[in-house]
């Protein structure tokens, strides 16, 4: 079966910096997504890794090891509108977006 | 600004009645989706559509219903056959189907079936 593994929820503090982990099993593999969602909202792209490596965007990267079947999400200099649910998302050989039940990120003053 | 709205954000139905979730897009993308997200899981497609007047069931298609005759437009019917219809149920666009094609989402609708 397909699975994807995150944690359920992490807490750091104002400032600081998180690693969100994500680590996927699925048929195939045709990228990584990274989505951040508020509390009932909707959720917004982050960033996509298809190639080994580190992606840097701003305050948030993500890096991708396709061999070990794992990818994180790098927030620095956290700030108090970073708390959200993080999803990670995996593409599939059908294109198919395979979700992780998301990392609850808690900033604490 | 182009997006995607849904409407309306906040639903209540009385079980066994059918309800209608509306999702337009104006950002002119082929592919559309419908999830449901429910607490601690992870987003479930229901329906998905490429082209107008084409769809195909997701994982949890049972108890659903869509229609897409416009481009913009792809709603789904909450019908009295699915069990557990209580959700937040989330509408997506993507300028296409069978590519590495981030996903838009709407605000969601959070349906409560009592």
């Amino acid at each position: 079966g397909q699975n994807i593994d995150q944690p359920t929820e992490m807490t750091a503090t104002e400032g600081a910096i998180v690693q969100i982990n994500c680590t996927y099993q699925t048929s195939g593999f045709n990228g990584l997504f990274w989505y951040q969602q508020h509390a009932g909202e909707a959720p917004t792209f982050l960033s996509y890794n298809v190639l080994d490596g580190l992606e840097e965007k701003g305050r948030f990267s993500s890096f991708l090891s396709r061999s070990k079947g794992y990818s994180y999400l790098l927030l620095k200099e956290l700030q108090m509108k970073d708390s959200a649910s993080y999803l990670c998302a995996v593409l599939d050989s059908n294109y198919q977006l395979i979700w992780g039940a998301g990392t609850k990120l808690i900033i604490k003053p | 600004d182009g997006g995607i709205t849904q409407s309306p954000k906040y639903l209540f139905r009385k079980e066994g009645q059918n309800v209608t979730l509306s999702c337009e897009q104006n950002l002119n993308h082929d592919a559309m989706y419908w999830y449901r997200q429910d607490p601690g899981q992870g987003l479930r497609l229901i329906y998905y559509s490429q082209i107008v007047n084409d769809f195909q069931k997701g994982d949890i298609a049972e108890g659903y219903s869509v229609s897409r005759e416009k481009k913009e437009s792809f709603p789904l019917t909450v019908t009295s056959a699915q069990k557990n219809p209580t959700a937040f149920y989330l509408c997506a666009s993507s300028e296409g189907l069978a590519g590495a094609y981030e996903q838009y989402f709407g605000p969601g609708t959070r349906l409560t079936v009592t």
